[in-house]
């Protein structure tokens, strides 16, 4: 089955917000509430930034927050800091037989 | 703390098999479900396939059935990962992650490093 689609790469300065779309279809995004974010950083482990669409775990920045309209998911962060910077990757459940997909990925500037 | 780590990778011949490892600690790994993630040098993170907690559901990404076999050991707090006829584009860092209730991968190990080449 085919990848979220997300943008290559988005950018900010320090301090102002971005947001990272993640387009998927009926069966995925748009049917289940069940979209997570992971960031990873260049040579590291991803890490989960949010889980079923909008909550954050334990530990997570309340600048990072999420949401769901339709088909689409974003991830928005605000207060950009260089450490924001890296990959961030959106996942959902599918329901089907390959039972998650995730998007391509996009990276996150910090000017 | 919950702790994954990842064994068996390395450099395999096409056609070749390997079979991954991953043993868990800091947590009940009987009551979750387990996955594994790959990531093709460059590349993006894909979803490989998932195992229930009782070994009862298995899941495996279309384009990996019939290659890939999923399996656990509870009584020894690992998951594997058995590849066959391994192909250059299964070349990647295997991630180990757990599956929380509510469908996530919320905790990842280091990964596994497996070089299809001949």
């Amino acid at each position: 089955q085919s990848a979220l689609t997300q943008p290559a790469s988005v950018s900010g300065s320090p301090g102002q917000s971005i947001t990272i779309s993640c387009t998927g279809a009926i069966l995925d995004v748009g049917k289940y509430n069940i979209v997570s974010w992971y960031q990873q950083h260049p040579g590291k482990v991803p890490k989960l930034m949010i889980y079923e669409v909008t909550k954050r775990p334990s530990g997570v920045s309340t600048r990072f927050s999420g949401s769901k309209s339709g088909n689409t998911a974003s991830l928005t962060i605000s207060g950009l800091q260089a450490d924001d910077e890296g990959d961030y990757y959106c996942c959902s459940f599918t329901g089907r037989s390959s039972l998650y997909v995730f998007g391509g990925g996009t990276k996150v500037t910090v000017l | 703390d919950v702790q994954l780590v990842e064994s068996g990778g390395g450099l395999v011949k096409p056609g070749g098999s390997l079979r991954l490892s991953c043993e868990a600690s800091g947590f009940t790994f009987s009551s979750f479900s387990m996955n594994w993630v790959r990531q093709a040098p460059g590349k993006g993170l894909e979803w490989v396939s998932s195992i229930s907690r009782d070994s009862v559901y298995k899941y495996y990404e279309d384009s990996m059935k019939g290659r890939f076999t999923i399996s656990r050991d509870n009584a020894k707090d690992s998951l594997y990962l058995q590849i066959n006829s391994l192909r250059a584009e299964d070349t990647a860092v295997y991630f180990c992650s757990r599956s929380s209730a509510k469908k996530d991968f919320d905790y990842w190990g280091q990964g596994v490093l497996v070089t299809v080449s001949s």
